[in-house]
């Protein structure tokens, strides 16, 4: 089974600072998905951002963007001018190519103040 | 269009009693999953479903059992319920294998007493 570790309990940024969630996975696929989700507090899952591990191109969305290091089987998300809406559980995910499973790390709590 | 829907949103149960939660998607997709959220465990995967009558165990199925009749509905139940199973649930789903997109539920918030 794949496994995937946050090791980040909680964090917390100033606003308008930059900050990076950890996430680090383990699996002998070669070709996967990997997903940041974000849970507010109203506690609906959205999808931040994702990338295919095939791609060596790190993906970005606007203030989101990923560091993918494929060797060393580590996706952390980077925040850029962090905003108070940032605020929420941040999850990191893994899916094979191949499997019907999605595996999610425990979370990290980021606070934003102000 | 609603996309995934679960009922109800909270429900509190006494130990032993049974209930079922009703997740229904409406973007016909193949793949539905439900997931248990605790703090400090994240979402941990109870089964899933690939398609219609179809459905398989995930990591943590002890206490619940699933039915996909119809490819919308994804049912779970918990036949006595325990303090145990006090925890957020949610329902996705997916398109199909060859897609990566998961949507969710908003959640169902139960607590056993």
């Amino acid at each position: 089974a794949q496994t995937v570790t946050q090791s980040q309990p909680e964090m917390s940024v100033q606003e308008a600072e930059t900050v990076t969630l950890s996430c680090t996975y383990d699996t002998s696929e070669s070709n996967y998905y990997l997903f940041w989700y974000k849970q507010p507090p109203s506690r609906q899952m959205i999808l931040v951002i994702r990338q295919e591990a095939y791609k060596q191109q790190n993906a970005t969305e606007n203030r989101f963007s990923v560091n993918f290091q494929k060797a060393a089987k580590s996706f952390s998300l980077k925040i850029s001018d962090s905003q108070l809406g940032d605020t929420a559980m941040y999850f990191c995910a893994f899916r094979s190519n191949t499997g019907n499973q999605f595996y999610f790390g425990t979370g990290t709590s980021l606070t934003v103040i102000p | 269009n609603a996309g995934v829907t679960q009922t109800p949103k909270f429900r509190v149960l006494k130990t032993g009693q049974s209930m079922t939660l009703l997740c229904a998607q409406d973007m016909n997709h193949e793949y539905m999953y439900w997931y248990r959220q605790d703090p400090g465990m994240g979402l941990r995967l109870i089964h899933y479903s690939v398609g219609e009558g179809t459905t398989a165990k995930g990591e943590v199925p002890d206490g619940y059992n699933v039915s996909r009749l119809k490819k919308q509905n994804f049912l779970l139940g918990l036949e006595s319920a325990a303090p145990s199973q006090t925890s957020v649930y949610f329902c996705a789903s997916l398109r199909d294998a060859t897609n990566e997109k998961l949507f969710f539920g908003s959640g169902t918030q139960l607590s056993v007493l």
